[in-house]
């Protein structure tokens, strides 16, 4: 089974900020990595799928990038609306594991 | 609008069964790959299973192979999972999620999930 390690697992940052997000599969997975987002009792929207392709919808303040073993999300001016838990997701076979999830707070 | 509603969450003792449903609208269910995906209490997301639009694949993560079946109804836009022989760490919030395609396998819609409790 492919693993997904992210990091860091919290994240505290201000209105405005540039944060940065990391994934690291444990096998390559080409592009095969989606990033998703979840707010306290709601279920996840995927904000970015296929590593660096926006989902409609969403700001294009929310930057993928990477492929093989190691991605990244970047969000390049944070707002309120943005913290959240963000989780990474494998496409490139079952299982189809996720990363431990991202805690983005406000400071 | 596209929509997945899930329902069939219930409290069940260790070792019972339980069937989920997931009513989906607003598109063409039977051209999608449609998945599970579980949340424990406080925890991360863990997929569980995936079924081809036509029914003729489907994928379960292995801590559910062997007891959890997943299933649908393209004539009536439903989606099913059965899980029988549940265990403690089987609880959690089960979604349904549409695939947004094979490729990607990126899930671009989810319902708001349904809640599963294993208690005696």
């Amino acid at each position: 089974d492919i693993q997904v390690t992210q990091s860091p697992s919290s994240l505290s940052a201000s209105v405005g900020d540039r944060v940065t997000i990391t994934c690291r599969a444990s096998q390559r997975i080409n592009t095969y990595l989606n990033w998703y987002q979840q707010k306290p009792g709601k279920p996840p929207r995927v904000v970015i799928f296929a590593a660096s392709s926006l989902q409609s919808g969403v700001p294009p303040r929310f930057i993928g990038t990477g492929s093989g073993t190691d991605f990244s999300l970047t969000i390049t001016s944070l707002q309120p609306e943005d913290f959240a838990t963000y989780y990474c997701q494998q496409s490139h076979s079952a299982p189809y594991t996720f990363g431990q999830g991202t805690k983005l707070e406000m400071k | 609008e596209v929509q997945l509603v899930e329902s069939g969450g219930d409290l069940v003792l260790p070792g019972g069964s339980l069937r989920l449903s997931c009513a989906a609208s607003g598109f063409t269910f039977s051209s999608y790959w449609m998945s599970w995906v579980r949340q424990a209490p406080g925890k991360g997301l863990e997929w569980v299973a995936n079924l081809k639009g036509d029914g003729s694949e489907k994928y379960y993560v292995d801590s559910v192979k062997g007891r959890f079946t997943i299933a649908r109804d393209n004539a009536k836009n439903q989606l099913y999972l059965q899980m029988n022989s549940l265990k403690a760490e089987d609880a959690a919030v089960y979604y349904c999620a549409r695939v947004r395609d094979y490729w990607t396998h990126a899930f671009d819609v989810w319902g708001r999930g349904a809640l599963v409790t294993v208690s005696s």
